[in-house]
């Protein structure tokens, strides 16, 4: 079954450092991968779609790269600021057990402090 | 501009009643799907539809029911059957696999459902 794991699961950074936010996955047969960021009691919005075929996607300040054979995928936030902190959600399409549908990790909940 | 629309955005239910949640796209997907955010838990798929008049249930679908006559719309409705349905209900969209891979999911805004 697949299953989706975000390390850590709270980060508290000063504004303006750079940091990383760790995706894991346990069945490397994905069709992709995609990080969302959700504000308090609102829904998801999607950051960055990977496909399975690529290595990195890049928006603005966001990286995230993609390494399937060893089931991770990181999102680098680079120069952070207050208005990033959120929860951020890594999900995989397919694996086994999935239906081909979207597997969730729990979230890193992350706080820029200014 | 496409999107998903969410309604209500809070909806209260009292003991033994049935409520339906609504979910309309505009963005032309095939596939809809209902998900389920509890504290700590993350999200976890109550149920999906790939095609009009179709549907599977997800990993806890007990509880609600699901109609998708037309493909702009897939309505959730949280039976009595339901013993603990406060939490926040997520409606998303996608196409499905094997036409587009590559597409990623669109989500709505929610809708924040609390028994009293």
């Amino acid at each position: 079954k697949q299953e989706v794991t975000q390390i850590p699961a709270a980060l508290s950074v000063p504004e303006g450092e750079n940091l990383v936010l760790n995706c894991s996955f346990t069945d490397s047969a994905i069709y992709n991968l995609q990080w969302f960021r959700q504000d308090p009691g609102k829904g998801l919005t999607s950051l960055l779609l990977i496909q399975s075929s690529q290595r990195e996607q890049t928006s603005g300040r966001l990286n995230a790269s993609l390494d399937k054979s060893s089931g991770r995928s990181t999102l680098y936030i680079a120069a952070s600021q207050p208005g990033d902190s959120a929860t951020y959600l890594c999900a995989v399409r397919g694996g086994g057990g999935s239906q081909g549908n979207l597997i969730f990790g729990k979230g890193t909940k992350l706080s820029v402090k200014p | 501009d496409g999107g998903i629309t969410q309604s209500p955005k809070y909806l209260f239910r009292k003991e033994g009643q049935n409520v339906t949640l609504s979910c309309e796209q505009n963005l032309n997907h095939d596939a809809m799907y209902w998900y389920r955010q509890d504290p700590g838990q993350g999200l976890r798929l109550i149920y999906y539809s790939q095609i009009v008049n179709d549907f599977q249930k997800g990993d806890i679908a007990e509880g609600y029911s699901v109609s998708r006559e037309k493909k702009e719309s897939f309505p959730l409705t949280v039976t009595s059957a339901q013993k603990n349905p406060t939490a926040f209900y997520l409606c998303a969209s996608s196409m499905v696999l094997g036409t587009r891979e590559g597409y990623g999911y669109t989500f709505g805004s929610g809708t924040r459902l609390t028994v009293v």
